[in-house]
């Protein structure tokens, strides 16, 4: 398979779950991405990856807890989530972190999430 | 704090008629800006992005895009639309000093046959 794939598609948990969001990129690329995209609002750059390592961390609550074991995996553990949580989870990837320099990011088909 | 502005949220537009989608940005210093589009159904993917050289850049499908410096803008614009741009589009500034990369709310084109 190529480009970035995204497992689930579709997940509906309660506020006491735990579930786990996956990222796959079959590109070969250093850095990888989570955003929150909700309707009528910028897409949120949650986290990202380079190389393994995390370099950016906007603020993100701690009921959102992301693990990068290599640069072509990235996962999203969620627990104890609100219904304010419920959105669509984007994963991207780029040859390396855009903030750094002229990078376009791919993204996957999004983690459509629904918290009640 | 840093911000990527999109000033429309829905523009509604019939076929042939020209497209004109505003982005503003507030970083200062050197910056990298694409514009992503999301078909309905499919990936965000990259329509076009600047980052240095002739401030007028072309993308896929007819679009481009000009960057006016002294504005912090980077408009998208199209002389023509189709039925088929119908879609959700994207702003996105990457900014080397800041070490920071933000994308604006979007704008939803919906083109009328």
């Amino acid at each position: 398979e190529t480009g970035v794939t995204q497992t689930p598609r579709h997940l509906v948990m309660g506020m006491t779950n735990k579930k786990s969001l996956k990222c796959e990129q079959h590109l070969g690329h250093n850095a990888m991405y989570w955003y929150k995209q909700s309707a009528k609002k910028p897409l949120e750059l949650m986290f990202v990856y380079s190389l393994e390592e995390r370099v950016e961390n906007n603020s993100v609550p701690s009921r959102f807890s992301p693990e990068c074991p290599n640069s072509s995996h990235l996962f999203l553990h969620l627990h104890t989530l609100q219904p304010e949580d419920s959105a669509l989870y984007l994963c991207a990837s780029s040859q390396d972190w855009a903030g750094r320099g002229r990078y376009e990011q791919y993204f996957g088909p999004g983690t459509r999430l629904t918290v009640t | 704090a840093q911000s990527v502005s999109q000033h429309n949220h829905h523009v509604i537009l019939s076929e042939a008629a020209s497209l004109e989608l505003g982005c503003n940005y507030s970083y200062g210093g050197t910056v990298n800006l694409f514009w992503y589009v999301q078909y309905p159904g499919q990936h965000l993917q990259l329509l076009l992005k600047y980052f240095s050289g002739d401030p007028l850049v072309k993308g896929i499908k007819g679009f481009e895009a000009e960057f006016i410096k002294s504005k912090f803008s980077f408009n998208l614009r199209k002389p023509s639309v189709q039925w088929s741009d119908t879609a959700e589009y994207f702003c996105a500034v990457g900014s080397y000093n800041n070490n920071d990369m933000r994308f604006g709310a979007g704008t939803r084109l919906t083109v009328k046959p």
